[in-house]
C-alpha cells in the first residue's frame, strides 16, 4: 500500500523557472510532512517540513503548500538553479513514531 | 560536529551470506532508524531503536535484525542474503523517538548481492 503518492517522477525545468512537485497521502493520522533532497551517492537531507495546522511554509526559495481537506501537499522551488538538480522525496510521519513514509521520489533536472 | 556515519561505504556479498552494517549517530542523538532504499525508490523503514530497545519495525522478514549499543551506535544484520537485498541501506539519527521529528541521514552503505 503506497501511503504517500508523489508526482511527477521526473521533472525538467529551465534555470530561473518554478519547480513544482505534488504529493498526496491517505492516512489522516499523519501529522508531519517533511521534504528531503538527495544528491547521488548521498543520504537524504531534510529540506523543509510542515505540520497540518499550517497551510503554507516558506524557507528561502522553497515553499510547501498544504491542503488538509484534500490530503495533498506540494513543494515549490522558485528561481530554480542547476544546483537544485537532485531527487526530492516527500514524506509523512505520525506523532510519537519515528517511522517516516516516503514517496517514490522526483528526479529534478534544472537546465541552464 | 560530525554527522551520521556509516560503514562500510560499499559491500559486495554472495547470495546466502550474512552481512553486518554499522552506524554511528550524531553526538547526543539517542534514536537510530534503519531504512532500505532500492534504486529508483524512496527509502523504506526497517527498524527504529531508542535507548537500546526496538521501538518500531517495518515489513521486513526475520532475516533482518538490528541492535543498539550503550554508546547509541547501531548494527543492522541481514542473514541469508537474496539478490533482492541489493540496495542502499541508510541510517538516520534523532534526539528521541517521538518528541523531535527531525531525522538526519547518513550517506548509506551500498550493498550488492551477487
Amino acid at each position: 500500500q503506497q501511503q504517500v503518492k508523489q508526482s511527477p517522477q521526473s521533472l525538467i525545468v529551465q534555470k530561473g523557472g518554478i519547480s513544482i512537485i505534488n504529493c498526496a497521502y491517505e492516512n489522516t493520522a499523519f501529522d508531519y510532512f517533511p521534504w528531503y533532497q538527495q544528491f547521488p551517492g548521498k543520504g537524504p537531507a531534510l529540506l523543509i517540513a510542515i505540520r497540518p495546522d499550517v497551510s503554507e511554509k516558506k524557507e528561502g526559495r522553497f515553499t510547501i503548500s498544504f491542503n488538509k481537506s484534500a490530503k495533498q501537499f506540494s513543494l515549490h522551488i522558485m528561481d530554480s538553479q542547476p544546483g537544485d538538480s537532485a531527487t526530492y522525496f516527500c514524506a509523512a510521519s505520525m506523532v510519537g513514531y519515528q517511522k517516516v513514509t516516503f514517496g517514490i521520489g522526483t528526479k529534478l533536472q534544472v537546465i541552464p | 560536529d560530525a554527522g551520521v556515519t556509516q560503514s562500510p561505504t560499499h559491500l559486495i556479498k554472495t547470495r546466502g551470506q550474512q552481512v553486518t552494517l554499522r552506524c554511528s549517530p550524531i553526538s547526543g542523538h539517542k534514536s537510530v532508524s534503519w531504512y532500505q532504499q532500492v534504486l529508483g525508490q524512496g527509502p523504506q523503514f526497517i527498524f527504529q531503536y531508542y535507548e537500546k530497545e526496538e521501538r518500531g519495525r517495518g515489513n521486513f522478514p526475520d532475516r533482518f535484525s538490528a541492535r543498539q549499543f550503550p554508546n547509541y551506535s547501531s548494527e543492522l544484520n541481514v542473514n541469508a542474503l537474496l539478490l533482492g537485498d541489493s540496495a542502499l541501506y541508510l541510517c538516520a539519527s534523532s534526539l528521541d523517538p517521538g518528541g523531535s521529528y527531525e531525522q538526519y541521514f547518513g550517506p548509506g552503505t551500498r550493498l550488492t548481492v551477487t
